[in-house]
C-alpha cells in the first residue's frame, strides 16, 4: 500500500530553467508534507515542508505547492542549478512518522 | 553541531550470517529512528525509539531483526540471520522529540550487501 507516490523516477532540466517534481498521496490524514534531498552516499537532508492547511510555501529558489482536493503536491526549483542534481524524496507525516515516496532523480544539465 | 553518526558505512556478508549496525544520534535528541532503504525505493521505517523505549516497531521483521537503545543514546540494529532481500541501505535518524512535527536528521547510512 503506497500512500505516497512519485511516478517519475527521473527528470532532466537545463541549468537556469524550472524543475518541477511531483508527488501524489492517498491518505487525507497526513499533517505535513516534506521534501528531502539526497546526494549519493549521504543521508537525506530536509529541504522544505508545508502544513496540510496551507497551499503554498516558499523558501528562496524552492516552492512547494499543495493541492488537497487532488491529493497532489509539487516542488518547484527556480532557477535550477547543477548543484541541485540529487534524488528528491517526497514524504508525509502522520502521528510524527514519515512515509516516503520512491524518489525522483533530478539532473540539472550545465 | 555534530550530525548523526553511523558505522560501518559498508558491509558485505553471506546469507545466514549475522550483522550489526551502530548509530549515535545528535546530542540531546530524544527520538531515534531506523529506516531500511531498498534500491529504487524510499526509506521505510523499521523502528522508532523515544529515549530508550520503543514507540513503534510494527514494520520490524522481528523473527530476524532486533534493535536496542541503551541509556537512551546510542542504538544498535541487528540482523540474524541475514537474507538476500535484506540488501539495502540502513539509515538512522534522530529528532528532538516525537510528535506532530519534528524535523528528522539522517545519518549517512550503512550499505549492506548480502551474497
Amino acid at each position: 500500500d503506497q500512500q505516497v507516490k512519485q511516478n517519475s523516477p527521473s527528470l532532466s532540466v537545463q541549468e537556469g530553467r524550472i524543475s518541477i517534481l511531483n508527488c501524489d498521496y492517498t491518505n487525507s490524514m497526513f499533517d505535513y508534507f516534506l521534501w528531502y534531498k539526497k546526494y549519493p552516499a549521504e543521508g537525506p537532508t530536509f529541504l522544505i515542508s508545508i502544513s496540510s492547511i496551507k497551499d503554498k510555501n516558499e523558501d528562496g529558489r524552492f516552492t512547494v505547492f499543495l493541492n488537497k482536493s487532488a491529493k497532489h503536491l509539487s516542488l518547484h526549483i527556480v532557477p535550477s542549478q547543477p548543484g541541485d542534481s540529487a534524488v528528491y524524496f517526497c514524504a508525509a507525516i502522520k502521528w510524527g512518522q514519515l512515509t516516503f515516496g520512491s524518489g525522483t532523480q533530478l539532473t540539472v544539465l550545465p | 553541531e555534530a550530525g548523526v553518526a553511523q558505522s560501518p558505512r559498508y558491509k558485505i556478508i553471506e546469507k545466514r550470517q549475522s550483522v550489526a549496525f551502530w548509530c549515535n544520534p545528535i546530542s540531546g535528541h530524544a527520538t531515534l529512528y531506523w529506516y531500511q532503504q531498498i534500491l529504487g525505493q524510499g526509506p521505510k521505517l523499521l523502528i522508532q525509539f523515544q529515549n530508550n523505549g520503543v514507540v513503534d516497531d510494527s514494520q520490524l521483521p522481528k523473527d530476524r531483526f532486533s534493535a536496542e537503545r541503551l541509556k537512551g543514546v546510542d542504538s544498535t540494529l541487528k540482523i540474524q540471520p541475514a537474507k538476500l532481500e535484506d540488501s539495502a541501505v540502513y539509515l538512522c535518524a534522530s529528532s528532538e522529540l516525537a510528535g506532530f512535527y519534528n524535523e528528522q536528521f539522517f545519518g549517512p547510512g550503512t550499505r549492506l550487501t548480502v551474497l
